[in-house]
């Protein structure tokens, strides 16, 4: 059974730093990984897609690496904001014809001005 | 506007009823899945729909029951038997393609009285 790890599970940094967040997975038969953006209270927003024959995705200031044999993936953030404050969950796809997604509990960011 | 709704907003239950949680796109996904989040936690899969008139059970169907008569609708009955409803349930939607990102609704927040 895939079960997925995010660490740390809450960080505070000020504003302007670079951070990593990190996720473990134990199946590595995925199909592709997903990392979100929730907001509290809210429904999730869709960062990035990486697929599993993909190493890296880029948008914006953030950049989602992956590297399925030994089950990480990375989420950097450039140049943090108050606004990147949230929780951000990383969620590996199962490798059925489903499009299951297997969820950590996440990592909740607070960027101070 | 293209999107999912979730109604409503926020649901109370009294002991021994069921309630039915709303879910509506207009997107012509053809999938469509059911979450549970509970406080500090990652979101567990209860039930998915891959097509109309069939759907399967996810992590942690027990207590819930959904119908899938219709390409845009998902709804999903908290009943009796769930001794445990109070959380927050999110409602997702995928194009077809396993390689595809899920798009989710904004949840319905589910209080017992």
């Amino acid at each position: 059974k895939q079960e997925v790890t995010q660490i740390p599970a809450a960080l505070s940094v000020p504003e302007g730093e670079n951070l990593v967040l990190n996720c473990s997975f134990t199946d590595s038969a995925i199909y592709n990984l997903q990392w979100f953006r929730q907001d509290p209270g809210k429904g999730l927003t869709s960062l990035l897609l990486i697929q599993s024959s993909q190493r890296e995705q880029t948008s914006g200031r953030l950049n989602a690496s992956l590297d399925k044999s030994s089950g990480r993936s990375t989420l950097y953030i450039a140049a943090s904001q108050p606004g990147d404050s949230a929780t951000y969950l990383c969620a590996p796809g199962d490798s059925s014809n489903t499009g299951k997604l297997i969820f950590g509990q996440g990592t909740t960011l607070q960027v101070k001005p | 506007d293209g999107g999912i709704t979730q109604s409503p907003k926020y649901l109370f239950r009294k002991e021994g009823q069921n309630v039915t949680l709303s879910c509506e796109q207009n997107l012509n996904h053809d999938a469509m899945y059911w979450y549970r989040q509970d406080p500090g936690q990652g979101l567990r899969l209860i039930y998915y729909s891959q097509i109309v008139n069939d759907f399967q059970k996810g992590d942690i169907a027990e207590g819930y029951s959904v119908s899938r008569e219709k390409k845009e609708s998902f709804p999903l009955t908290v009943t009796s038997a769930q001794k445990n409803p109070t959380a927050f349930y999110l409602c997702a939607s995928r194009p077809e393609g396993l390689g595809e990102t899920q798009y989710f609704g904004p949840g319905t927040r589910l209080l017992v009285l």
